[in-house]
Protein backbone atom coordinates (compact mmCIF):
# COMPACT_ATOMS: atom_id res chain seq x y z
CA UNK A 1 0.00 0.00 0.00
CA UNK A 2 1.86 3.09 -1.15
CA UNK A 3 -1.17 5.64 -0.67
CA UNK A 4 -2.60 8.16 1.53
CA UNK A 5 -6.21 7.87 2.37
CA UNK A 6 -8.37 10.69 3.04
CA UNK A 7 -11.90 10.60 4.16
CA UNK A 8 -14.59 12.18 3.34
CA UNK A 9 -13.74 13.66 -0.19
CA UNK A 10 -16.34 16.52 0.23
CA UNK A 11 -17.53 18.57 3.49
CA UNK A 12 -20.48 21.04 3.52
CA UNK A 13 -20.64 22.30 7.41
CA UNK A 14 -22.02 25.18 9.12
CA UNK A 15 -20.71 27.64 11.57
CA UNK A 16 -22.12 25.67 14.23
CA UNK A 17 -21.22 22.28 13.20
CA UNK A 18 -18.45 19.82 14.80
CA UNK A 19 -17.16 17.55 12.45
CA UNK A 20 -13.79 15.48 11.45
CA UNK A 21 -11.80 14.87 8.91
CA UNK A 22 -9.54 11.24 8.88
CA UNK A 23 -6.41 10.25 7.12
CA UNK A 24 -4.90 6.79 7.23
CA UNK A 25 -1.82 5.37 5.84
CA UNK A 26 -0.09 1.84 5.87
CA UNK A 27 3.42 2.59 4.61
CA UNK A 28 5.05 2.52 8.25
CA UNK A 29 5.60 6.19 7.70
CA UNK A 30 6.11 7.93 11.26
CA UNK A 31 5.29 11.47 10.14
CA UNK A 32 2.15 12.37 9.68
CA UNK A 33 1.18 16.25 8.23
CA UNK A 34 -1.85 18.68 7.71
CA UNK A 35 -1.65 21.52 4.88
CA UNK A 36 -4.23 23.79 3.83
CA UNK A 37 -4.41 24.78 0.64
CA UNK A 38 -6.48 27.79 -1.06
CA UNK A 39 -7.18 28.24 -4.70
CA UNK A 40 -4.71 29.17 -6.41
CA UNK A 41 -1.88 29.39 -3.66
CA UNK A 42 0.52 26.80 -2.56
CA UNK A 43 -0.04 24.50 0.36
CA UNK A 44 0.50 26.11 4.11
CA UNK A 45 2.07 23.72 6.79
CA UNK A 46 -0.83 23.75 10.10
CA UNK A 47 0.02 20.76 12.13
CA UNK A 48 3.00 18.25 11.99
CA UNK A 49 2.91 15.15 14.35
CA UNK A 50 6.27 12.61 14.52
CA UNK A 51 6.18 9.44 16.57
CA UNK A 52 2.18 10.40 17.29
CA UNK A 53 3.50 13.15 18.71
CA UNK A 54 2.72 16.64 17.86
CA UNK A 55 5.97 18.57 17.02
CA UNK A 56 4.86 21.61 15.12
CA UNK A 57 1.67 23.68 15.27
CA UNK A 58 1.70 26.69 13.19
CA UNK A 59 -0.09 28.93 15.10
CA UNK A 60 -3.29 27.43 13.92
CA UNK A 61 -6.78 28.92 15.46
CA UNK A 62 -8.16 26.30 18.25
CA UNK A 63 -11.27 25.62 16.20
CA UNK A 64 -8.23 23.55 14.50
CA UNK A 65 -7.87 20.46 16.83
CA UNK A 66 -5.23 17.30 15.35
CA UNK A 67 -5.28 14.13 16.91
CA UNK A 68 -2.95 11.33 16.35
CA UNK A 69 -4.37 7.91 17.93
CA UNK A 70 -1.90 5.33 16.49
CA UNK A 71 1.33 5.60 14.12
CA UNK A 72 -1.36 4.83 11.07
CA UNK A 73 -4.44 7.10 11.48
CA UNK A 74 -4.19 11.59 11.43
CA UNK A 75 -7.73 13.39 11.85
CA UNK A 76 -8.60 16.93 12.47
CA UNK A 77 -11.53 18.16 14.25
CA UNK A 78 -13.32 20.68 13.29
CA UNK A 79 -15.57 23.14 15.59
CA UNK A 80 -17.23 26.40 15.18
CA UNK A 81 -14.97 27.18 11.92
CA UNK A 82 -15.64 30.59 9.71
CA UNK A 83 -16.26 30.88 5.50
CA UNK A 84 -12.88 31.79 5.30
CA UNK A 85 -11.65 28.23 6.37
CA UNK A 86 -13.27 27.22 3.52
CA UNK A 87 -10.22 25.73 1.27
CA UNK A 88 -8.41 22.09 0.25
CA UNK A 89 -7.11 20.54 3.21
CA UNK A 90 -4.33 18.05 2.76
CA UNK A 91 -3.23 15.33 4.69
CA UNK A 92 0.62 14.03 3.76
CA UNK A 93 3.48 11.56 5.23
CA UNK A 94 6.83 10.65 5.39
CA UNK A 95 9.63 8.92 6.56
CA UNK A 96 12.38 10.52 7.82
CA UNK A 97 14.65 12.68 5.83
CA UNK A 98 15.56 12.56 3.19
CA UNK A 99 12.53 10.48 1.90
CA UNK A 100 10.24 11.97 -0.24
CA UNK A 101 6.51 13.00 1.15
CA UNK A 102 3.25 11.18 -0.20
CA UNK A 103 -0.03 13.16 -0.32
CA UNK A 104 -3.45 12.47 -0.04
CA UNK A 105 -6.48 13.65 -2.51
CA UNK A 106 -7.19 15.69 -0.06
CA UNK A 107 -10.61 16.91 1.39
CA UNK A 108 -12.49 19.77 -0.29
CA UNK A 109 -14.36 21.83 2.64
CA UNK A 110 -16.77 24.56 2.17
CA UNK A 111 -18.25 26.29 5.74
CA UNK A 112 -21.88 27.70 5.16
CA UNK B 1 13.92 31.35 5.91
CA UNK B 2 13.70 29.64 2.44
CA UNK B 3 12.05 30.93 -0.58
CA UNK B 4 10.98 28.97 -3.37
CA UNK B 5 10.23 30.82 -6.73
CA UNK B 6 8.51 29.22 -9.91
CA UNK B 7 9.05 30.48 -13.19
CA UNK B 8 7.00 30.85 -15.32
CA UNK B 9 3.52 31.22 -13.40
CA UNK B 10 1.75 29.60 -16.40
CA UNK B 11 2.39 28.03 -19.61
CA UNK B 12 0.45 26.98 -22.61
CA UNK B 13 1.69 25.37 -25.16
CA UNK B 14 1.05 23.22 -28.00
CA UNK B 15 1.01 19.16 -27.82
CA UNK B 16 4.40 18.21 -29.01
CA UNK B 17 6.97 20.55 -27.28
CA UNK B 18 9.56 20.10 -24.96
CA UNK B 19 8.62 22.21 -21.89
CA UNK B 20 11.37 23.72 -18.89
CA UNK B 21 9.57 24.95 -15.47
CA UNK B 22 12.10 26.34 -13.18
CA UNK B 23 12.11 25.99 -9.71
CA UNK B 24 15.04 28.27 -7.35
CA UNK B 25 15.19 28.50 -3.92
CA UNK B 26 17.18 30.72 -1.22
CA UNK B 27 18.51 28.21 0.82
CA UNK B 28 20.42 25.57 -0.37
CA UNK B 29 20.62 23.34 3.11
CA UNK B 30 18.30 20.71 1.54
CA UNK B 31 17.59 17.00 1.98
CA UNK B 32 15.80 17.12 -1.03
CA UNK B 33 13.44 18.78 -3.73
CA UNK B 34 10.96 17.16 -5.28
CA UNK B 35 8.45 17.90 -7.98
CA UNK B 36 4.60 17.49 -7.77
CA UNK B 37 1.68 17.30 -9.94
CA UNK B 38 -1.60 18.84 -8.91
CA UNK B 39 -5.08 18.62 -10.92
CA UNK B 40 -7.94 21.22 -10.05
CA UNK B 41 -9.15 20.67 -6.46
CA UNK B 42 -6.99 17.30 -6.33
CA UNK B 43 -4.24 16.04 -3.95
CA UNK B 44 -0.60 16.23 -4.99
CA UNK B 45 1.04 13.63 -6.93
CA UNK B 46 4.34 12.99 -6.36
CA UNK B 47 6.79 12.85 -9.45
CA UNK B 48 10.64 12.73 -8.78
CA UNK B 49 12.25 13.25 -5.48
CA UNK B 50 16.09 14.61 -5.60
CA UNK B 51 18.08 14.14 -3.04
CA UNK B 52 20.99 16.96 -2.41
CA UNK B 53 23.33 14.63 -3.44
CA UNK B 54 22.43 14.10 -6.75
CA UNK B 55 21.56 15.93 -9.71
CA UNK B 56 19.10 14.28 -11.48
CA UNK B 57 16.36 12.55 -11.96
CA UNK B 58 14.29 10.31 -14.77
CA UNK B 59 10.88 8.89 -14.98
CA UNK B 60 9.38 8.20 -18.23
CA UNK B 61 9.09 11.70 -20.39
CA UNK B 62 9.94 13.51 -17.25
CA UNK B 63 13.25 14.91 -16.30
CA UNK B 64 14.39 16.69 -13.53
CA UNK B 65 17.81 18.38 -12.51
CA UNK B 66 19.65 19.65 -9.59
CA UNK B 67 22.25 22.35 -8.58
CA UNK B 68 22.04 22.75 -5.16
CA UNK B 69 24.70 25.29 -4.76
CA UNK B 70 23.30 27.81 -6.84
CA UNK B 71 19.27 26.98 -5.60
CA UNK B 72 17.89 26.00 -9.21
CA UNK B 73 15.94 23.14 -10.01
CA UNK B 74 14.37 22.17 -13.81
CA UNK B 75 11.58 19.98 -14.84
CA UNK B 76 11.89 18.92 -18.17
CA UNK B 77 9.17 17.58 -19.80
CA UNK B 78 9.65 15.84 -23.39
CA UNK B 79 6.77 15.99 -26.07
CA UNK B 80 4.33 17.07 -24.13
CA UNK B 81 0.70 16.07 -24.17
CA UNK B 82 -2.79 17.29 -23.19
CA UNK B 83 -3.09 14.81 -20.29
CA UNK B 84 0.19 17.19 -18.98
CA UNK B 85 -2.06 19.98 -18.19
CA UNK B 86 -2.02 20.64 -14.56
CA UNK B 87 -0.07 22.56 -11.82
CA UNK B 88 3.06 21.44 -11.18
CA UNK B 89 4.75 22.61 -7.61
CA UNK B 90 8.55 22.15 -6.47
CA UNK B 91 9.24 22.28 -3.18
CA UNK B 92 12.15 21.71 -0.45
CA UNK B 93 13.05 19.77 2.80
CA UNK B 94 15.07 21.67 4.57
CA UNK B 95 17.90 20.51 6.72
CA UNK B 96 17.84 21.55 10.62
CA UNK B 97 15.23 20.47 13.74
CA UNK B 98 13.20 23.01 15.28
CA UNK B 99 10.64 24.40 13.43
CA UNK B 100 12.49 23.81 10.31
CA UNK B 101 11.51 20.18 11.40
CA UNK B 102 9.88 17.83 8.26
CA UNK B 103 8.30 20.77 6.36
CA UNK B 104 8.14 21.49 3.41
CA UNK B 105 8.52 24.95 1.44
CA UNK B 106 6.72 25.32 -1.88
CA UNK B 107 6.54 27.64 -4.87
CA UNK B 108 3.29 29.09 -6.10
CA UNK B 109 3.34 26.30 -8.92
CA UNK B 110 3.08 26.46 -12.54
CA UNK B 111 0.51 26.36 -14.16
CA UNK B 112 0.67 24.35 -17.53
CA UNK B 113 -1.75 23.91 -20.44
CA UNK B 114 -1.41 21.73 -23.15
CA UNK B 115 -3.94 22.24 -26.00
CA UNK B 116 -4.07 19.89 -29.08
Amino acid sequence: DTEVTQTPKHLVMGMTNKKSLKCEQHMGHRAMYWYKQKAKKPPELMFVYSYEKLSINESVPSRFSPECPNSSLLNLHLHALQPEDSALYLCASSQPAPRGYTFGSGTRLTVV
Amino acid sequence: KQEVTQIPAALSVPEGENLVLNCSFTDSAIYNLQWFRQDPGKGLTSLLLIQSSQREQTSGRLNASLDKSSGRSTLYIAASQPGDSATYLCAVRPLGRGSTLGRLYFGRGTQLTVWP
